[in-house]
């Protein structure tokens, strides 16, 4: 069982929606998640940080947290063509998912 | 800041031939981490040093990859000899902290062995 798991995808929404990426991790004692987006050809950058069960908002994005069901999610509210992108889950910083490659029509 | 530097960009070479793959920190930045990026597999995390030491090297696939930290502003990841499946994307990152908040990934290596 791979430690992390993610839908390869892709996920297409339309322009406006909301966009829903889901994570699931084995190690009950992690800690701290991370959700990275990737674009086409360039490396990953972190987009947000949860530690504790529950929601997490910035702007557009919300994470969210159940450590007792081992699942991480990202929401992207009103979603843009912009966003498309492969968005990676890490789990304690150093664990990456194989990503979810998120395709968002005009 | 320049951000995490890595050289070359792009690299070809043939099968059993020695790669070095060369990654610069950010300045300040005490953690340093090599991954690898493949379609199947994804990012994995091959080693990562604290402060130019080697903290956790389980990542590395086999003693054909080695790699060293000799100051605080230069690593390098060298694979002697080079495998076709060794072709991926490897990424160089840095982060100043021991609780890993966010990792400044470079622009990455594309290596391609034929």
């Amino acid at each position: 069982q791979k430690e992390v798991e993610q839908n390869s995808g892709p996920l297409s929404v339309p322009e406006g929606a909301i966009a829903s990426l889901n994570c699931t991790y084995s190690d009950r004692g992690s800690q701290s998640f991370f959700w990275y987006r990737q674009y086409s050809g360039k490396s990953p950058e972190l987009i947000m940080s949860i530690y504790s069960n529950g929601d997490k908002e910035d702007g557009r994005f919300t994470a969210q947290l159940n450590k007792a069901s081992q699942y991480v999610s990202l929401l992207i509210r009103d979603s843009q063509p912009s966003d498309s992108a492969t968005y990676l889950c890490a789990v304690s910083a150093l664990v990456f998912g194989t990503g979810t490659r998120l395709l968002v029509s005009p | 800041d320049a951000g995490v530097i890595q050289s070359p960009r792009h690299e070809v070479t043939e099968m059993g031939q020695e790669v070095t793959l060369r990654c610069k920190p950010i300045s300040g930045h005490d953690y340093l981490f090599w991954y690898r990026q493949t379609m199947m597999r994804g990012l994995e995390l091959l080693i990562y040093f604290n402060n130019n030491v080697p903290i956790d090297d389980s990542g590395m696939p086999e003693d054909r990859f080695s790699a060293k930290m000799p100051n605080a502003s230069f690593s390098t990841l060298k694979i002697q000899p080079s495998e076709p499946r060794d072709s991926a994307v490897y990424f160089c990152a840095s982060t100043p902290s021991g609780s890993f908040p966010e990792q400044y990934f470079g622009p990455g290596t594309r290596l391609t062995v034929t």
